[in-house]
């Protein structure tokens, strides 16, 4: 069935670090891919999604592009803040299916 | 616009009590969601409603666990006799109907503590 595999956690970096979180996906159809976050004591929030290949979201300077040719879809910020500090999820949805999600990463920025 | 109301936001009960968990979708969503969230197993999906009917419910890890959607705007999840590794964030959500390019909107989640 599909699937996404994510880059475990945790992740500590510096403000102003350049993260990358890696997410790759098995599908039979042609997915939506998404990233969402999820804030302390909080639900999930969409961050970003990428409906078809080479797309590429972006929200909040988080940019992620959607590679068919390697089936993945990486979450990358040029200079993360405190205030990024939060647990990210890769999901995809194929047409008429539901959503799965990865398994989460715990992104923790220090000033 | 509202977002997707679940209530309670908290719940400690006792091994062997039933607990009774809601959802209010968004209005005109067509595609209901419940999930349960755990350390060590991550975000699972329990079970999926579109247009009411529940079309995946292989995630509903036992018998003492079900769902029901008796309309559009209103959904339960049940867990009878509950047990202390029923601890868990369960998070309601929807989307509308359609593509798979729509965004699944979640509630705030309720807590719930088993004792």
């Amino acid at each position: 069935g599909d699937s996404v595999t994510q880059m475990e956690g945790p992740v500590t970096l510096s403000e102003e670090a350049f993260l990358t979180i890696n997410c790759t996906y098995t599908a039979t159809g042609y997915p939506s891919l998404f990233w969402y976050v999820q804030y302390p004591g909080e639900g999930l929030q969409l961050l970003l999604k990428a409906t078809k290949a080479d797309d590429k979201g972006s929200n909040k300077g988080f940019e992620a592009t959607y590679r068919k040719e390697t089936t993945s879809f990486h979450l990358e910020k040029g200079s993360v803040q405190v205030s990024d500090s939060a647990v990210y999820f890769c999901a995809l949805s194929d047409p008429g299916n539901d959503m799965r999600f990865g398994a989460g990463t715990r992104l923790t920025v220090k000033p | 616009d509202a977002g997707v109301i679940q209530s309670p936001r908290h719940e400690v009960t006792e091994m062997g009590q039933e607990v009774t968990l809601r959802c209010k979708p968004i209005s005109g969503h067509n595609s209901l969601f419940w999930y349960r969230q755990t350390m060590m197993r991550g975000l699972e999906l329990l079970i999926y409603f579109n247009n009411n009917v529940p079309i995946d419910d292989s995630g509903m890890p036992e018998d003492r666990f079900s769902a029901k959607m008796p309309n559009a705007s209103f959904s339960t999840l049940k867990i009878q006799p509950s047990e202390p590794r029923d601890s868990a964030v369960y998070f309601c959500a929807s989307r509308p109907d359609g593509n798979s390019g729509n965004t699944i909107y979640f509630g705030e989640g309720s807590w719930l503590t088993v004792v």
